[in-house]
């Protein structure tokens, strides 16, 4: 089987950074994605890490520690159209498995 | 490019009857597409992979004969919530992987369904 564990809500201030966290258990573990979903809409994709390290998206970034199963993304001069929901997923074959999603509130 | 595409964006449908939600990938052609469903404030929870010319392969819960899915060509699947209930209703995603590309997926705008 195979679980993720992130923050349900993040709250911060306009302009400032913010960092999601996400946790995974998985067997055959490929890769750690990033999704953005805005109410009503579909998912985008943000990153992708397969490799330890930190892999930089313009405002975003995406980190990921095979040893600790563990990653994160960063959004740094928050602007309040990055109010969404954030999904981090993992690959399993050729499959992608969401996490429950994390809420990001963006305050003026 | 990598533009999948759902048809139709919104249905409302009457409890008993089925409905049929297509995904067609615009610029590329899809080996694979998945189904998700998500209902409000949860996540994607994935339903079933489509695989061209073969039969889908479903999740764990997922009533295979409730929610039939075809996939007859390399740029279109089609799922078909059959004698649909209030309780189907929810937005329903799909994501296609680029045949070319390995393990990118390019997922669709979603449609809404309501079962009144």
């Amino acid at each position: 089987g195979q679980s993720l564990e992130q923050p349900s809500e993040v709250t911060a201030v306009e302009g400032a950074i913010v960092q999601i966290n996400c946790t995974y258990q998985t067997s055959g573990f490929y890769g750690l994605s990033w999704y953005q979903q805005h109410d009503g809409g579909a998912p985008t994709f943000l990153s992708y890490n397969a490799l330890d390290g930190l892999e930089e998206t313009g405002r975003f970034s995406s980190f990921l520690s095979r040893s600790d199963s563990y990653g994160y993304l960063l959004l740094q001069e928050l602007q309040m159209k990055d109010s969404a929901s954030y999904f981090c997923a993992v690959r399993r074959d050729d499959k992608i498995i969401f996490g429950k999603g994390t809420r990001l509130h963006i305050l003026p | 490019g990598a533009v999948v595409s759902q048809h139709p964006s919104r249905v409302i449908c009457k409890s008993g009857t089925s409905v049929k939600i297509e995904c067609r990938s615009l610029d590329f052609q899809a080996t694979t597409m998945f189904w998700y469903r998500q209902f409000p404030k949860q996540s994607l929870m994935l339903m079933a992979t489509s695989n061209e010319g073969s039969k889908a392969t479903y999740e764990q819960g997922v009533e295979k004969d409730k929610f039939l899915i075809n996939h007859a060509s390399l740029t279109l699947s089609t799922l078909t919530v059959t004698s649909a209930h209030p309780e189907d209703s929810s937005f329903y995603i799909c994501s296609a992987r680029d045949r070319d590309t390995a393990y990118e997926q390019y997922f669709g705008p979603g449609t809404r369904l309501t079962v009144t």
